[in-house]
């Protein structure tokens, strides 16, 4: 059975760094782009980057470019997700997901992970 | 990059009847279009993709249809399980956005 585990919600102060992860199972982890999608609270679904763990190419959305940081760790099938430096705006639900065979079709998504950035 | 454009934002649909949901794209994107379905607290789910390919386990009520830039989902007998948020998504080209939503709600 596929399955992308997330880390645990997160509270951090706006300035602070946060590395959130995924760890996939059930396939082969090397072979399947995984991609980070953020969900604003009450707001839609919207693509931040995607890595392919096999060679570690990464693509990221224009407005997501130089704001985070996506990469994976293939001996332990994880990818990450990291910020260097977080604001309030940051505030959402991100989920990782696995890219299907059929170019960027979402086939499995993890559990979400909440991040919240308060003062 | 292409924009997504779902309408409308609310539909209001009894138990049994028809739901119609529309996405265009603001170029055209193929056939390479894909709907998900989510419920609150929940992650969203993959529903239909290549416009009109139910995924596994999709039941047969609903339905994808459309090319180019013009797209609908059809839910033909709506369920109680069946409300919820639906997005489409273009995946022809990175980045591949999703619109902004339809929410299905009880009528």
């Amino acid at each position: 059975e596929v399955q992308l585990v997330q880390s645990g919600a997160e509270v951090k102060k706006p300035g602070e760094s946060l590395k959130i992860s995924c760890k996939g199972s059930g396939y082969s982890f090397t072979s399947y782009w995984i991609g980070w999608v953020r969900q604003m609270p009450g707001k839609g679904l919207e693509w931040m980057g995607i890595i392919y763990p096999g060679d570690s190419d990464t693509r990221y959305s224009p407005s997501f470019q130089g704001q985070v940081t996506i990469s994976a760790d293939k001996s332990i099938s994880t990818a990450y997700l990291q910020w260097s430096s977080l604001k309030a705006s940051d505030t959402a639900m991100y989920y990782c997901v696995r890219r299907s065979t059929y170019s960027y079709v979402v086939d499995y998504w993890g559990q979400g992970t909440l991040v919240t950035v308060s003062s | 990059e292409i924009v997504m454009t779902q309408s409308p934002a609310t539909l209001s649909v009894s138990p049994g009847e028809r739901a119609t949901l529309s996405c265009r794209a603001s170029q055209s994107v193929s056939s390479n279009l894909a709907w998900y379905q989510q419920k609150p607290g929940q992650a969203p789910r993959l529903l239909i993709y290549g416009a009109s390919t139910r995924a596994t386990g999709i039941p047969a009520r609903f339905s994808g249809s459309g090319s180019g830039t013009e797209f609908t989902l059809t839910i033909s007998s709506l369920q109680s399980e069946d409300f919820a948020v639906y997005y489409c998504q273009q995946y022809n080209n990175w980045p591949p956005p999703f619109g902004q939503g339809t929410k299905v709600e009880i009528k």
